[in-house]
């Protein structure tokens, strides 16, 4: 199974402030890499697919980037409504695996 | 506008079952492949298993496989778990999602919660 790694944890950043948030595939995941927003006592949704393609909808200041086994999440100018839970999720092959987490808060 | 709907948790003992649903609507469900996904109370996400669109593949997470089928019937456009031999650490939310034509879940439902508790 491909285990996905991210990090940090919990990222606590202000707002207007550029973020990044990491993900490490165990093995090459070739770019099908997703990153999924959850706010809390919502369901996830889909921000990013394929590394870099963002989903219909979602604001500007959210991009990917990555390959091989390293990902990540970018917010350029982070916003209060940012706050949430990002997973990332690697549809390369089964079983299909997400990562933990990281928790993003406002300072 | 995608819309899924589950139904059917609740409270169950351990060693019973229970079956899950998702209704469909907004999009041809008969088109897609579904998934269901978990999230145990204050946990991460966990894909649990994967039906193609005429339900010729079928895969499962190791951790229920042997346990739970997933089952769909287009003509109702309604997805299924059923679930046996539950465990506690099968309390979860479980929401029923769809998978895009690249494989991502692009759609996802609220979710219904599943309690395996004496």
């Amino acid at each position: 199974d491909i285990q996905m790694t991210q990090s940090p944890s919990v990222l606590s950043a202000s707002v207007g402030d550029r973020v990044t948030l990491n993900c490490k595939a165990s093995q090459n995941i070739n770019k099908y890499l997703n990153w999924y927003q959850q706010k809390l006592g919502e369901a996830p949704k889909l921000l990013i697919y394929n590394t870099n393609n963002l989903q219909t909808g979602i604001p500007s200041r959210f991009s990917g980037s990555g390959s091989g086994t390293d990902y990540t999440l970018t917010i350029s100018s982070l916003q209060p409504e940012d706050v949430a839970t990002y997973f990332c999720f690697q549809h390369n092959s089964w079983p299909l695996t997400f990562g933990s987490g990281t928790k993003l808060e406002i300072k | 506008e995608v819309q899924l709907v589950e139904s059917g948790g609740g409270l169950v003992q351990p060693g019973r079952s229970l079956k899950l649903s998702c209704v469909a609507s907004g999009f041809t469900f008969s088109n897609y492949g579904m998934n269901w996904i978990r999230q145990a109370p204050g946990k991460g996400l966990e894909w649990v298993a994967y039906i193609s669109s005429g339900s010729s593949y079928i895969y499962y997470a190791e951790t229920v496989k042997g346990r739970f089928t997933i089952s769909r019937d287009n003509a109702k456009n309604t997805l299924y778990l059923q679930m046996t031999s539950l465990r506690s650490e099968d309390t979860a939310l479980y929401y029923c999602a769809r998978s895009s034509w690249e494989g991502y879940f692009d759609y996802w439902g609220q979710g219904v919660m599943v309690t395996v508790s004496s």
